[in-house]
């Protein structure tokens, strides 16, 4: 299995450009989210989805956009980027979203914005 | 508000010494309780959980938490640390109740674990 599949692992921006970071998972897994992680700061739920259609916002939105058309695709977009958010994204997945089943993470997209 | 404090940022121990990283919370409710392992340049891989009963759990690699209720603490301990162990360690939790969602999944800020030959 594939698992939890991000893409690109690495990607430099310069300030006001936009990018979609990908994640991808075949887990048929219902509940999906994204983190960043900051040296110091552990990791910050930005935003998540419990289905497709569906989406909330996490601790950390600002600035951020998703939106879930299937089960398998939680695109994170970041619409005018800014140096705040260079950081280490994690898309994560699990089964259901209640907490009692286990949080898998892809390998994460490291940020630059300059 | 809800909080996670690992209160040691860096710990450095000589390979095949015990191990005991610490993970503090403050919750009224019971809550669901998790350590991650992060290796460099790799997503968090799932140690070990605790939803309810037995208070000491068993994980992957060898590792073994207790949850402490009169504490709020979940510390993750092994008895021989080995060089692979190298790595970063983050204590989450979700709080146990009506409503209960990763939503509310909260992470520690980590500790790095250094591990000399």
């Amino acid at each position: 299995n594939a698992g939890v599949t991000q893409t690109p692992k690495f990607q430099v921006l310069k300030t006001g450009q936009s990018m979609t970071l990908q994640c991808a998972q075949d887990m048929n897994h219902e509940y999906m989210s994204w983190y960043r992680q900051d040296p110091g700061m552990g990791l910050r739920l930005i935003h998540y989805s419990v289905g497709a259609g569906i989406t909330d916002q996490g601790e950390v939105p600002n600035g951020y956009n998703v939106s879930r058309s299937t089960t398998e695709d939680f695109p994170l977009r970041l619409l005018s980027a800014a140096p705040s958010q260079t950081s280490v994204y994690f898309c994560a997945s699990s089964y259901s979203d209640r907490g009692n089943s286990p949080l898998h993470f892809g390998n994460g997209t490291r940020l630059t914005v300059t | 508000a809800q909080s996670v404090t690992q209160p040691d940022i860096h710990i450095t121990v000589s390979e095949g010494a015990s191990l005991e990283l610490r993970c503090n919370y403050s919750y009224g409710a019971t809550p669901y309780l998790f350590w991650y392992v992060q290796s460099p340049g790799q997503g968090l891989q799932l140690l070990l959980k605790y939803f309810s009963g037995d208070t000491l759990v068993q994980g992957i690699k060898g590792f073994e938490a207790e949850f402490k209720r009169s504490q709020s603490s979940f510390n993750l301990r092994k008895p021989s640390v080995q060089w692979s162990d190298a790595a970063e360690y983050f204590c989450a939790v979700v709080v146990n109740a009506g409503g209960t969602s990763y939503g509310k999944l909260t992470f520690g800020q980590g500790t790095i674990l250094t591990v000399h030959p």
